[in-house]
């Protein structure tokens, strides 16, 4: 079945430490790709978003991510990460073909240790 | 500031006890969106209004209904919940649904409880 995979459910990193969270997808042809993190107790939020152009995305509190089209992967990338970043991040795909309909990942939920 | 407003935050009902879930958005986008999340799962698409029109996901129970009176109000209307419905009901809303150029924003959720 075509689908979104988060590759960890759980990381623990201690501050300072470099983040990757890979993400990878299934789907044919043009995508839109998407990291929303949630918070302890807040809604999802946006971090970055890929449409088109550039494959490397930058996007809010220093997170980046990378589009990479042969390898299906839009991994989020952080070099130093700050006990805030305590949260949830979920990858999401808008396949083509499906309109704008949103498929999420299952999650990864990042613990960071002061 | 413009947002997603999600009422209530906590709802809870009595198995089979009909129950309204109820999203706001002052963003004036078209297209409004519900999601349930499950514990430990991925949110996922239940259905969508583009505008004043449903479009109703394929493996969305019946037990799911949606009403959208005006651009800015949506609300989902579980019939006679049962202890799987159980979840967090997410609402989103986009500019116009424009595949490849829009992006969804979240409200933050409602928690139901079913007894």
């Amino acid at each position: 079945a075509q689908s979104v995979s988060q590759h960890n459910h759980h990381v623990i990193l201690s501050e300072a430490a470099s983040l990757e969270l890979g993400c990878n997808y299934s789907y044919g042809g043009t995508v839109n790709l998407f990291w929303y993190v949630q918070y302890p107790g807040q809604h999802l939020q946006l971090l970055l978003k890929y449409f088109s152009g550039d494959p490397l995305v930058k996007g809010i509190k220093g997170f980046e991510a990378e589009f990479i089209k042969s390898k299906f992967s839009f991994n989020l990338r952080k070099p130093s990460v700050q006990w805030s970043d305590t949260a949830e991040y979920f990858c999401a795909v808008t396949p083509g073909e499906y309109g704008n309909k949103l498929v999420f990942g299952a999650g990864t939920i990042l613990r960071v240790k002061s | 500031d413009a947002m997603v407003i999600q009422n209530p935050r906590y709802q809870v009902t009595q198995f089979g006890k009909p129950v309204t879930l109820s999203c706001s958005q002052t963003l004036n986008h078209n297209v409004m969106y519900w999601y349930q999340q499950k514990s430990s799962q991925a949110p996922k698409l239940l259905f969508h209004y583009y505008d004043k029109d449903f479009n109703n996901e394929a493996d969305t129970p019946d037990n799911f209904q949606s009403r959208r009176p005006n651009t800015s109000f949506c609300f989902l209307d579980i019939r006679s919940p049962g202890l799987g419905d159980a979840a967090m009901y997410l609402c989103a809303t986009s500019r116009d649904g424009t595949p490849f150029q829009d992006t969804q924003y979240f409200g933050p959720g409602t928690r139901l409880t079913v007894l």
